[in-house]
């Protein structure tokens, strides 16, 4: 069974500042990694889909990377904001099954 | 606005006692899910379903059941909820293959007493 984990579980960070959460996961076969956002009691916001075949996908200040051969993906935030503070969840979607496979996310917090 | 619905948002319920979380989607998709949050357990599924009556068990499917009668909807049933269906439910939906982007509800916070 797909195996995904993030670190750092938590991260805080002054505002301004660059930074790369990372997920690692265990089956590199796998059709796509997703990454979300997840605000305190709320649901979750696609941020970025990264097909199998690709390397990376941008969105503003967020860019995600993704090496299957490793078993790892990154998201870098540029200019890190308050407004970034959120949890941030990764997910795979293998080859073997037919959902997402979750990390337990990375809890940032952006200090002014 | 393309989005996946949930009914209710919040649910206080007993032990026993039957009950029904709607999810509905507008955006003609495929393939929906549902999904149950815990702390430390993180995201795990419970039932997907890859069309209209095609459905089948995820993760966690025991103390749950689902149907598909209508391609916008996707219900999860609890027969007989105990306390340890407490948790943060969620559906998703996307188009196509089930590995297409997936679009979350807002969850429904379920505790049951």
């Amino acid at each position: 069974k797909q195996e995904v984990t993030q670190i750092p579980a938590a991260l805080s960070v002054p505002e301004g500042e660059n930074l790369v959460l990372n997920c690692s996961f265990t089956d590199s076969a796998i059709y796509n990694l997703q990454w979300f956002r997840q605000d305190p009691g709320k649901g979750l916001t696609s941020l970025l889909l990264i097909q199998s075949s690709q390397r990376e996908q941008t969105s503003g200040r967020l860019n995600a990377s993704l090496d299957k051969s490793s078993g790892r993906s990154t998201l870098y935030i540029a200019a890190s904001q308050p407004g970034d503070s959120a949890t941030y969840l990764c997910a795979a979607f293998s080859n073997s099954g037919y959902a997402l496979n979750f990390g337990k996310g990375t809890s940032l917090l952006v200090t002014p | 606005e393309a989005q996946v619905t949930q009914n209710p948002r919040y649910l206080i319920t007993v032990t026993g006692k039957k009950l029904t979380v709607t999810c509905s989607q507008n955006m003609n998709h495929e393939y929906m899910s549902w999904y149950r949050q815990d702390p430390g357990l993180g995201l795990r599924q419970i039932y997907y379903s890859m069309n209209v009556e095609v459905t089948d068990k995820g993760d966690v499917p025991e103390g749950y059941k689902v149907s598909r009668k209508e391609k916008r909807n996707f219900p999860l049933i609890l027969e007989s909820p105990s306390p340890n269906q407490t948790s943060l439910y969620f559906c998703a939906s996307s188009s196509g293959a089930s590995y297409n982007e997936q679009f979350f509800g807002p969850g429904t916070r379920l505790t049951v007493l």
